[in-house]
């Protein structure tokens, strides 16, 4: 089975600033890390995905990852933000071998002008 | 693009109503799942289906059923529909590892 936790619920930041969502997991298995975005009134999108090879991956939008192994997490990052980045983010994590996700409680980010 | 379409997206009903929310892809996916949303509980899977007519409870299955007839359509049921299950329901599809959503129907039982 696996979990995933987030741990920062709210994320208030200014335009400009750097950003770092927090993530960390839990498997006893293989596992594919994703982070998707959910704008207001909207479903989630795949905003970046890991499967296997390179740790830091880079998704749409100017959004990266890293994955590490050893501490078990996979933190998203963006340099500089907008205010079109304000939205709730979801980690998640599957099993290499299924096909059910688990999805992490969200992180709502606020980005301030 | 896939398109994940849900049938509502604001739904008032009463309690001990029946609901059926609908949901239709248009990828050829496999698999197709339905979520419910809550503020800081994430996304909690009801039931997903990996093919036609095959279905599979997820983590919180009481009080709501499926059917897959076709393999484009997911239907959610809510058998008798109670105050507890006010919440956002997203459905999804698949073919591998990447879920694709759709934009949610968002349920008021009063």
């Amino acid at each position: 089975a696996q979990s995933v936790t987030q741990l920062d619920s709210q994320v208030p930041v200014f335009e400009e600033a750097p950003v770092e969502l927090r993530c960390n997991y839990s498997s006893s298995v293989s596992v594919y890390l994703f982070w998707y975005v959910q704008y207001p009134n909207q479903g989630l999108q795949l905003l970046l995905k890991y499967l296997s090879g390179s740790t830091l991956v880079k998704g749409i939008n100017g959004f990266e990852a890293e994955f590490n192994k050893s501490q078990t997490s996979f933190h998203l990052r963006k340099p500089s933000v907008h205010i079109s980045d304000t939205a709730e983010y979801f980690c998640a994590v599957s099993g290499t071998g299924g096909f059910k996700t688990i999805f992490g409680a969200g992180t709502r980010l606020f980005v301030k002008a | 693009d896939v398109k994940v379409t849900q049938s509502s997206r604001y739904l008032v009903k009463r309690t001990g109503e029946k609901v059926f929310l609908e949901c239709v892809q248009d990828m050829d996916h496999e698999n197709m799942f339905w979520y419910r949303q809550d503020p800081g509980l994430g996304l909690r899977l009801i039931y997903f289906s990996y093919d036609v007519k095959m279905k599979e409870k997820g983590d919180i299955p009481e009080g709501y059923s499926v059917s897959r007839e076709k393999k484009e359509r997911f239907s959610l049921i809510l058998e008798s529909a109670s105050t507890n299950q006010t919440s956002m329901y997203l459905c999804a599809s698949s073919l591998r590892e990447t879920q694709y959503f759709g934009p949610g129907t968002r349920l008021l039982v009063l």
